[in-house]
């Protein structure tokens, strides 16, 4: 079974204070992903990653960054802490498309709850 | 551009009644849709995908490209089908869109 971890359940951090969210998996997935999970507003795409070094924007990449030094990880870090960015953030990996293969689910970590006050 | 969009936010019914969580997508490619269950405490994973045409716990879903749906069906209710439930297209690279999602609640 793909297992893809999140390194903190609950988290709670300080307007300003810079943050850094950690993810793993381990199954040799070339695309990981951040999403944010907020009630009405579904998942949306903050950025995602389809090799090492490689990023790219999402949806909403506004106040975020990312790095992957490593396939198996990906790291989310908030430079700069606000309460707008108190959420649920949800860590994902999926395998790459293959010619021949016609889907690429996604494997979802448990999620960080995030509280900025 | 791709597109999700489920339009209720919110569904009831009574155990053993029929479900239907609509779903309806805009992409210009050949779309690959699933989708995804999240129940109480815990994580998101997969129901079910277009191209397997498969039935998971008892639902199924069609692909209506003149429609552009995916709609998510269940003939008979379970009070354990409720849940959070997201369509997703899968587009370039992985990338997926999500809709808003369904809450579904199945009453006893």
């Amino acid at each position: 079974d793909v297992k893809v971890t999140q390194s903190s359940r609950y988290l709670v951090k300080r307007t300003g204070e810079k943050v850094f969210l950690e993810c793993v998996q381990d199954m040799d997935h070339e695309n990981m992903f951040w999403y944010r999970q907020d009630p009405g507003l579904g998942l949306r795409l903050i950025y995602f990653s389809y090799d090492v070094k490689m990023k790219e924007k999402g949806d909403i990449p506004e106040g975020y960054s990312v790095s992957r030094e490593k396939k198996e990880r990906f790291s989310l870090i908030l430079e700069s802490a606000s309460t707008n960015q108190t959420s649920m953030y949800l860590c994902a990996s999926s395998p790459p498309m293959r010619v021949g293969k016609f889907y690429n689910e996604q494997f979802f970590g448990p999620g960080t709850r995030l509280t900025v006050l | 551009a791709q597109r999700v969009t489920q339009p209720e936010k919110l569904l009831s019914v009574f155990k053993g009644a029929p479900v239907e969580l609509k779903c309806n997508y805009s992409y210009s490619g050949s779309p690959e849709l699933f989708w995804y269950v999240q129940y109480s405490r815990q994580r998101l994973q997969l129901l079910l995908r277009h191209i397997s045409r498969e039935s998971i716990k008892g639902f199924t879903a069609d692909l209506n490209k003149g429609e552009t749906s995916f709609h998510l069906k269940k003939p008979f209710a379970q009070e354990e089908d409720s849940a959070m439930y997201y369509c997703a297209l899968s587009g370039l690279r992985g990338k997926s869109t999500f809709g808003d999602g369904t809450t579904l609640t199945v009453k006893p």
